[in-house]
């Protein structure tokens, strides 16, 4: 079972330069995320869908953009990196109705100098 | 709006000893609360979760939480601790009220768990 899976795992940028984050789940969950972990702020919400085609913004949306062609796929794209984007980036899944929990995939550390 | 409330970014316990991990959150409406594990350079595993059925929710590695709806708390408990308890925990809410459990997640800043010998 894969699961979510992120690449790449790390990731050194220059500041002005820009990237894409590549998410990818295999359980047909409709609901996809992205979020940041700094420390001693747990993580945070930057974008979410609710599909293929829907998204919207979560806590700390700038900088950042989305989009969702497919159902498996929500790539986070960074257009022009700043050090303050230097974060762990985490991918997660799960269901749009119902208890059950969301998946995160294994993160991807970004360092941008 | 949510939030989740943390005490404590770093827990030292010993080996055998009882691990508690606070967690208090607000939440508008009758919420979803998790709580994951992440080990070094992994991403976040589910330990346990309270989806408004049982108020004592058992987990995996022998944690169980407590809701308490009176003190907006969930903390997270584990009688004995192992060395394989040192990791970093995370209390999380959702507003199931509204939404499925696994959505638009609300996060708390994290406790980390070290255990000494």
């Amino acid at each position: 079972n894969a699961g979510v899976t992120q690449t790449p795992k790390f990731q050194v940028l220059k500041t002005g330069q820009s990237m894409t984050l590549q998410c990818a789940q295999d359980m047909n969950h409709e609901y996809m995320s992205w979020y940041r972990q700094d420390p001693g702020m747990g993580l945070r919400l930057i974008h979410y869908s609710v599909g293929a085609g829907i998204t919207d913004q979560g806590e700390v949306p700038n900088g950042y953009n989305v989009s969702r062609s497919t159902t498996e796929d929500f790539p986070l794209r960074l257009l022009s990196a700043a050090p303050s984007q230097t974060s762990v980036y985490f991918c997660a899944s799960s269901t749009l109705t119902g208890t059950g929990e969301a998946f995160f995939g294994q993160g991807t550390r970004l360092t941008v100098v | 709006a949510q939030s989740v409330t943390q005490l404590g970014s770093h827990v030292s316990v010993s080996e055998g000893a009882l691990v508690l991990l606070r967690c208090n959150y607000s939440s508008s409406v009758p919420p979803y609360l998790f709580w994951y594990v992440q080990y070094p350079n992994q991403g976040l595993q589910l330990l346990l979760k309270y989806t408004s059925a049982a108020t004592l929710v058992k987990g995996i590695n022998g944690f169980e939480a407590e809701f308490k709806k009176s003190e907006t708390s969930f903390h997270l408990t584990k009688p004995s601790a192992h060395m394989s308890d040192a990791a970093e925990y995370f209390c999380a809410v959702s507003d199931g009220g509204l939404r499925a459990a696994g959505n638009k997640l609300t996060f708390g800043g994290g406790t980390r768990v070290l255990v000494k010998p």
